[in-house]
């Protein structure tokens, strides 16, 4: 079973930092990860996806996926306090075209 | 939500009935799946369609089914509740297009099986 680990935190940083987020995955051979944000009591949503090599910017958000070394990472600049919540990272599974999901990093950022 | 809804989106049941949960879309997506999420365990995958009709168990199956009779409904039925079974259920759609492999979620049913 393909695994996908990340640290549940919390990871707290203050306003206006870059918050850096992790996740570890057992497959060498997994092409694409997803990172989701995930505000208490709310559903996942998505906040990028990454297919190749290297980082992807989208806005404060930068995702790098370095397939060396099976880690993905999500950076936040200029952090602020709504960005506070859970991120989500998803990597395929043994079938399909489906998701395995990693338990999620708890994000708090402090005014 | 990207047209996706779940009803009921709350529910409390007790042990030993039955109980099922709808996802209905409005995308046209192809693939549809269910989730449960739990504290320490994140989101474990129940089961999941690629079509009408085709449906197919995923990491967590045991005590549940499914069907899907069109496109835009995906019915996850919990035969026998248990208190085991008390969660959050997400439904998610995706179209599985090229290289781009995104789910979206509906907003979820907390389910509670006393």
């Amino acid at each position: 079973q393909k695994e996908v680990e990340q640290n549940s935190g919390p990871l707290s940083v203050p306003e206006g930092a870059i918050a850096s987020l992790n996740c570890t995955y057992s497959d060498r051979g997994s092409q694409s990860f997803f990172w989701y944000r995930q505000y208490s009591g709310k559903s996942p949503e998505l906040i990028m996806f990454i297919y190749s090599n290297g980082d992807k910017e989208d806005g404060r958000f930068t995702a790098q996926l370095n397939k060396a070394s099976q880690y993905v990472s999500l950076l936040i600049r200029d952090s602020q306090p709504s960005d506070s919540a859970t991120y989500l990272c998803a990597g395929p599974a043994n079938y399909g075209q489906n998701f395995v999901f990693g338990p999620g990093t708890r994000l708090s950022v402090l005014p | 939500d990207a047209g996706i809804t779940q009803s009921p989106r709350h529910k409390v049941t007790e042990t030993g009935t039955p109980v099922t949960l709808r996802c209905h879309q409005t995308e046209n997506h192809r693939y549809m799946y269910w989730y449960r999420q739990d504290p320490g365990h994140g989101l474990r995958l129940i089961h999941y369609s690629y079509g009408v009709k085709d449906t197919d168990k995923g990491e967590v199956s045991d005590g549940y089914s499914v069907s899907r009779s069109k496109t835009e409904d995906f019915l996850l039925t919990l035969e026998s509740a248990t208190s085991s079974q008390t969660s959050v259920y997400f439904c998610a759609i995706s179209e599985n297009r090229d290289r781009d492999h995104t789910q979206y979620f509906g907003p979820g049913t907390r389910l509670t099986v006393l």
